[in-house]
């Protein structure tokens, strides 16, 4: 089972959207909807941030938001703060076999 | 409060064998599947083994197949990953994690360091 595919890296000024895209395939994100996004600090565990594709767990703000077309999937961060500086990783279901697999990770910076 | 607490890393030799536990605390343990997440220095995420509520479906990633093992004690409220025939490349921090809804990985402990070098 191969990694997601995300952008190792993207930026954005404080107040801006920025959009990180999850590239899978029809076995894993093209064919289920659930796809999670986590947010990670350094040194920290990671954190739910989306889940199912587009819902959000209680306490997330509605800044973060997500969806999907075909095998991709993506996370929206709207209104960009510093404390968004993290790492953020996409992860889907795969099937019986293999539960889950998880993207490369992206690195967001606020400028 | 959800509280995860991993244990049983340390420093092994190639070919050696180490077992991670995982204590869980404040929820009903048997209600949740739960899962094995690692995290190789500076690396990223990488989903490694879960188990269902009742133990009764249980899968691993490709790279560890056949190597390690998960098992659960709900009377105990523990977790655990059996780590045979461990490989230089199954150095990571392991991650004890709540399957909640559906496909999410909603509570986290701090993790548990693994190091595999002779």
């Amino acid at each position: 089972q191969s990694a997601l595919t995300q952008p190792r890296s993207v930026s954005g000024s404080p107040g801006q959207s920025v959009t990180i895209s999850c590239t899978g395939t029809s076995s894993d994100v093209g064919g289920y909807n659930y796809v999670t996004w986590y947010q990670q600090h350094p040194g920290k565990p990671p954190k739910a941030l989306i889940y199912d594709v587009n819902e959000r767990p209680s306490g997330v703000p509605e800044r973060f938001s997500g969806s999907k077309s075909g095998n991709t999937a993506s996370l929206t961060i709207s209104g960009l703060q510093a404390e968004d500086e993290a790492d953020y990783y996409c992860c889907s279901y795969a099937g019986t076999y293999t539960w889950g697999v998880f993207g490369g990770g992206t690195k967001l910076t606020v400028l | 409060e959800v509280q995860l607490v991993e244990s049983g890393g340390g420093l092994v030799q190639p070919g050696r064998s180490l077992r991670l536990s995982c204590a869980a605390s404040g929820f009903t343990f048997d209600d949740y599947a739960m899962h094995w997440v690692r995290q190789a220095p500076g690396k990223g995420l990488e989903w490694v083994s879960g188990i269902s509520w009742n133990s009764g479906a249980i899968a691993y990633a490709d790279s560890v197949k056949g190597r390690f093992t998960i098992s659960r004690d709900n009377a105990k409220n523990s977790l655990h990953l059996q780590m045979n025939n461990l490989r230089v490349d199954d150095t990571a921090l392991y991650y004890c994690a709540r399957g909640g809804a559906d496909w999410m990985f909603d509570y986290w402990g701090q993790g548990t360091l693994v190091t595999v070098s002779s």
